[in-house]
């Protein structure tokens, strides 16, 4: 399975851009980047998901660089509410049924 | 449609002692998740099942067993607690992943203090 690196920390003031960035060196051509967040004590929670094309919802934007060695999560006018540890992931194969990878994430901390 | 609930919500155990997580999906879903997540870390893979009547390991299984006798239901079973098993344990399902264009979604978790 392909490994992501993701810093451990980040800020941003609310109303600005967030960007978060991850890589993904190892990726192999058939995986997916996926990205979910967890705001303190609750489950885990879908944001956005891609392969090749950058990816945009009505939660966040994902920029995947062409060589897919790494992508960047944009949430483009922070909320408090945004706070939460976010996690990048590229999914786990199906030996494990498709479970996902969670890493450590990187904690955001959005700021009035 | 309550999508993903978990039962209990806290409990306490003494070690040696058993109890049963129940994690139930009024979504039709095939697969669930078992997790896993100590204070400061990402989720880990407990068990797992692509469909009713079917179990399989994941990445920390041991100390726990796991039963999907119909398919809106996953048990997680601690037959002896110990205190290593102190940790916040939640439940995931997803439709079927194809594609790699599935969404797991998770339930509110469990948490369990084992003394």
């Amino acid at each position: 399975d392909a490994k992501t690196t993701q810093p451990p920390s980040m800020d941003c003031a609310e109303g600005r851009a967030a960007n978060l960035p991850c890589n993904h060196s190892t990726i192999s051509g058939n995986e997916y980047v996926y990205w979910y967040r967890q705001i303190h004590s609750q489950g885990p929670q879908y944001i956005i998901h891609g392969l090749k094309n950058n990816e945009t919802n009505e939660m966040a934007s994902l920029i995947i660089t062409e060589d897919r060695k790494s992508s960047t999560l944009i949430l483009p006018h922070a909320t408090l509410r945004d706070t939460a540890v976010y996690y990048c992931i590229v999914r786990a194969n199906s030996n494990s049924g498709y479970a996902l990878n969670f890493g450590k994430g990187t904690s955001l901390l959005v700021t009035p | 449609n309550a999508g993903v609930t978990q039962t209990p919500k806290f409990r306490v155990l003494k070690t040696g002692q058993s109890m049963t997580l129940l994690c139930a999906q009024d979504m039709n879903h095939e697969y669930m998740y078992w997790y896993r997540q100590d204070p400061g870390m990402g989720l880990r893979l407990i068990h797992y099942s692509v469909g009713e009547g079917t179990t399989a390991k994941g990445e920390v299984p041991d100390g726990y067993n796991v039963s999907r006798l119909k398919k809106q239901n996953f048990l997680l079973g601690l037959e002896s607690a110990a205190p290593s098993q102190t940790s916040v344990y939640f439940c995931a399902s997803t439709l079927a992943p194809s594609g790699g264009t599935d969404t797991q979604y998770f339930g509110p978790g469990t948490r369990l203090t084992v003394l």
